[in-house]
This record gives structure tokens, sequence and C-alpha cells, in this order.
């Protein structure tokens, strides 16, 4: 695609509701990438996919987070049992696996009522 | 653990008054340094990368520089289609691809 993909692009989750965000990288990309944003903030780290392997989840905040990219393309971030502290905006980037061509996302913005 | 401080937080400049954003990184092992622009609502616009103290690369009004402890984006003769935060982002050599972000300087360009 032109892009980086995501969707939904807004999503109102009630407390405790699980959530799922999609993210459709530019075709060819092997890297992956998705980030947390906070209101005022930069972006922080949650994962890294290169095809379908996760290298890196050392940014996932807790266990209620998880992370796939099952055939090396599409990904999905999921959100169990939402808090509070979760809403944010949810940005994937992608790359063909250089350092100076992450592309990213409109992003994902998530409100927990 | 990478660190990457940003100043001012906010800039608020004329019209064609021109400026510079700071960036200080600490990383044990540089691979990239990287300056994003973000629009409200907008995921981050790559603008830059920068992998070596002394470079220097430019775009239109956009310039940026980098030192072995920190990196400058010069705006000359702003305009408002400007106003954005600016993010700098840095790649330590020594891991994946993981990226550190700064908190961003929130530019804004008056009429």
């Amino acid at each position: 695609g032109a892009g980086v993909s995501q969707s939904p692009r807004y999503k109102v989750a009630k407390r405790g509701q699980d959530v799922a965000l999609r993210c459709d990288p530019i075709s060819g990309h092997v890297s992956l990438f998705w980030y947390q944003q906070a209101l005022g903030q930069g972006p922080e780290f949650l994962t890294y996919f290169q095809n379908e392997a996760q290298l890196d989840k050392s940014g996932l905040p807790s266990d209620r987070f998880f992370a796939e990219r099952p055939e090396g393309s599409v990904s999905t971030l999921k959100i169990q049992r939402t808090q509070q502290e979760d809403s944010a905006v949810y940005l994937c980037a992608s790359s063909l696996g250089s350092p100076d061509t992450i592309y990213f996302g409109e992003g994902s913005w998530l409100t927990v009522v | 653990e990478d660190q990457v401080t940003q100043s001012p937080e906010a800039l608020r400049l004329q019209e064609g008054e021109s400026s510079s954003l700071n960036c200080s990184y600490t990383v044990s092992g540089l691979r990239g340094l990287f300056w994003y622009r973000q629009d409200p609502g907008k995921g981050p616009e790559f603008l830059f990368t920068l992998y070596s103290a002394g470079e220097e690369k430019e775009k239109e009004r956009l310039k940026a520089t980098l030192t072995k402890k920190e990196s400058f984006l010069h705006i000359t003769a702003p305009k408002p289609e400007d106003s954005a935060t600016y993010l700098c982002a840095v790649q330590d050599s020594g891991g994946y691809q993981k990226v550190t972000f700064g908190i961003g300087t929130k530019l804004q360009v008056i009429p």
C-alpha cells in the first residue's frame, strides 16, 4: 500500500474490555514496530518484529499487552482487560530494515472509560 | 539505557524569525539519529537521519546537524506551516531496531 494503515482510528473501550488494533505495513517492509504515545509525550517503544519473528517486546507494559504478526505482514496489538492508563495513541511503523526509513501510520486513538 | 532530551519544550516564533531546536542524547553507540515532524492527530513524519558527528542535512527551511552529544534542528525564516511538534530519536548500535524518542519541541510560528 501507499502508507502504513491502522484501524480503527478511534476506539472507546469500557474498562475491562479487550481491544485489538490492526496495522497494515507498507508492502514489502520487513520491520514492524508498535509505539505508545501519551498526550504531550514522545512515542514509547512497545515491540518490534522482523518478518513474523517478534525480536523485542521489552516495551510491552504488562502481560495484558500482546502483539502478533503471524504471516510477516499485518500485525495486531491486543490489549486485554483494558485499564484507564492504557488510554493513548498506538502508533505502528514499518521499514525495509534500514534505520533511516521508518514510516509511521496515523495511529489508533484508544480511550478507556 | 538510551536517553533523549529535547529543548525547549515549546517555542513561539514570529514568521521569519530563525531559531534552533536542541536534542541531547545518551547512547552506548549511535547507529542513527532521526528527526520527525508531528502534526496534531497525525503520526510522525520522517525528516532526516544523521549517522556521524559533523554530518548535516537540509530540506527546505530545515537543517539538521550532529555532534557527539547533541543534534540541532535549525529553522531558517520559518512560516506558519512549519508549526508542529518536532521529535528527535536515536537508535543504539547495540540493539535491534528499537528507536528511543524525546518528548518533542512544540513549535508555533505566528504570522
